[in-house]
């Protein structure tokens, strides 16, 4: 079974701009989650989605955003980058909403500039 | 307010030895704890959980121990390989109702010297 995909890996943008990262969970995986990881933070919730609905959300902001499509998939967009955006945004997938062991995706990596 | 914390942010030991990582929480509600290991440029990889109603869970070369009344769990690896050297991050899950996160802490980077 394939893990979780995330596109693109890495990203390079300027400040003002959005971004969208795209997320496939594993197949049969019906939740996503976000995280943000920076070396400050640490690791931190973003969202989850279930079943095309966001179930929970983490203390961002409103630049911050997501969805879900049918199929699973999910993207995470982030409009007016700030350089403080500059992270690590991992997706994570597991088979219902609420479940405690999620599995990982790479990660895609974005550098606001 | 940190509510999972690991306080120790690196540890080094020698491969054959036992590496032990060290995990702190606040929450006596808590009630299943998880360890995933990251790799530079990869994403968390699940390790090994443990429910509270247990004090000991071990799987291979890792065990983990919860010691409920100090609120404090621990990841044991035995022998330390150079390839378990990453960042290890303990996790609770935080359930409300259908949905729920994980909450992680600051992580402890590990390295397994040959």
């Amino acid at each position: 079974k394939a893990g979780v995909t995330q596109t693109p890996r890495y990203l390079i943008k300027t400040r003002g701009q959005q971004v969208t990262l795209s997320c496939s969970p594993i197949s049969g995986h019906r939740s996503v989650s976000w995280y943000q990881q920076t070396p400050g933070q640490g690791l931190q919730f973003l969202f989850e989605y279930f079943s095309e609905t966001q179930r929970n959300k983490g203390n961002f902001p409103g630049r911050f955003s997501g969805r879900q499509f049918s199929n699973s998939r999910s993207e995470m967009n982030v409009s007016t980058l700030e350089l403080g955006d500059s992270a690590l945004y991992l997706c994570a997938s597991s088979l219902l909403a609420g479940l405690e062991t999620q599995y990982f995706g790479p990660g895609t990596r974005l550098l606001v500039l | 307010d940190q509510q999972v914390k690991q306080n120790s942010p690196s540890l080094s030991v020698q491969e054959g030895r036992i590496s032990i990582l060290n995990c702190d929480y606040t929450n006596s509600m808590f009630d299943y704890f998880l360890w995933y290991k990251k790799y530079p440029a990869e994403g968390p990889t699940f390790l090994i959980s443990i429910s509270s109603i247990k004090d000991k869970n071990e799987d291979g070369r890792f065990t983990v121990f919860l010691n409920k009344s100090a609120k404090h769990l621990s990841l044991h690896i035995v022998p330390s390989q150079p390839g378990d050297s990453a960042v290890y991050f303990c996790a609770v899950p935080r359930r409300s109702g259908n949905t729920g996160k994980l909450i992680f802490g600051q992580g402890t980077t590990l390295q397994v010297k040959p």
